[in-house]
């Protein structure tokens, strides 16, 4: 069974500048989630999918932040403008049903602003 | 607010030994707790669950345990072997603050030959 993909694997911009990720999740999954891991910290959740709706976004900062789920299986994480601060590894995360089980995680993004 | 605490510190012991991670929390009443190990650059990957109703699970040589009224999850590894150095994280699943995952911020064990 393929895992959780994720691309590009690494992304280098400047801030203001704009960038996208994607994931594709385990195939049957109906749940996903994007994840920020800053250095030394845990992952936080900045969105979650069920199916193609959105469960929880409350800490995705929407003035800069915006994920979608096509047709409920990809999704991308757009940053735009990017920060310094939103240097981070993003992290992709897929689930068999709603939630309250175990998570797959992709290898994830690392994101540099300079 | 919700705070989940591991410690910050890495720990270091020998091959053969039992190392012991701790998880605390406050502000929060987690339907179910699990363990993720994380390596350098990959994502996290699942080891065990405990529900708020259990005490303590096993899985080969891994063992946590769920104390509700401490607020406290202990994970062991029995036998530790320079392969099980890695970071693991402490992730709640609650019944307060909605059903999004809380993870800790991770303890590195480094286990030395």
């Amino acid at each position: 069974e393929a895992g959780v993909a994720q691309s590009p694997r690494y992304k280098i911009i400047e801030k203001r500048q704009s960038v996208a990720f994607w994931c594709n999740p385990i195939s049957g999954h109906a749940t996903l989630y994007w994840y920020q891991q800053i250095l030394g910290q845990g992952p936080k959740l900045l969105i979650q999918f069920q199916n193609n709706g959105v469960v929880d976004d409350s800490q995705l900062p929407k003035d800069r932040f915006s994920a979608e789920r096509l047709k409920g299986v990809d999704s991308t994480l757009k940053i735009q403008p990017a920060k310094l601060e939103d240097s981070a590894v993003y992290l992709c995360a897929s689930s068999l049903t709603s939630g309250r089980e175990t998570q797959y995680f992709g290898p994830g993004t690392r994101l540099l602003v300079l | 607010s919700q705070k989940i605490e591991q410690n910050s510190e890495a720990l270091n012991i020998q091959e053969g030994k039992t190392a012991t991670l701790t998880c605390n929390y406050t502000n929060y009443s987690p339907a179910y707790l699990q363990w993720y190990r994380q390596d350098p650059g990959r994502g996290p990957v699942f080891l065990l669950l405990i529900r708020e109703n259990e005490k303590e699970k096993r899985k080969e040589r891994l063992k946590v345990t769920f104390d509700t009224t401490l607020k406290q999850s202990l994970f062991h590894i029995t036998a530790s072997q320079p392969a099980d150095s890695a970071t693991y994280l402490c992730a709640l699943d609650g019944n307060t603050g909605g059903f999004k995952t809380i993870f800790g911020a991770g303890t590195r064990l480094f286990v030395k030959a």
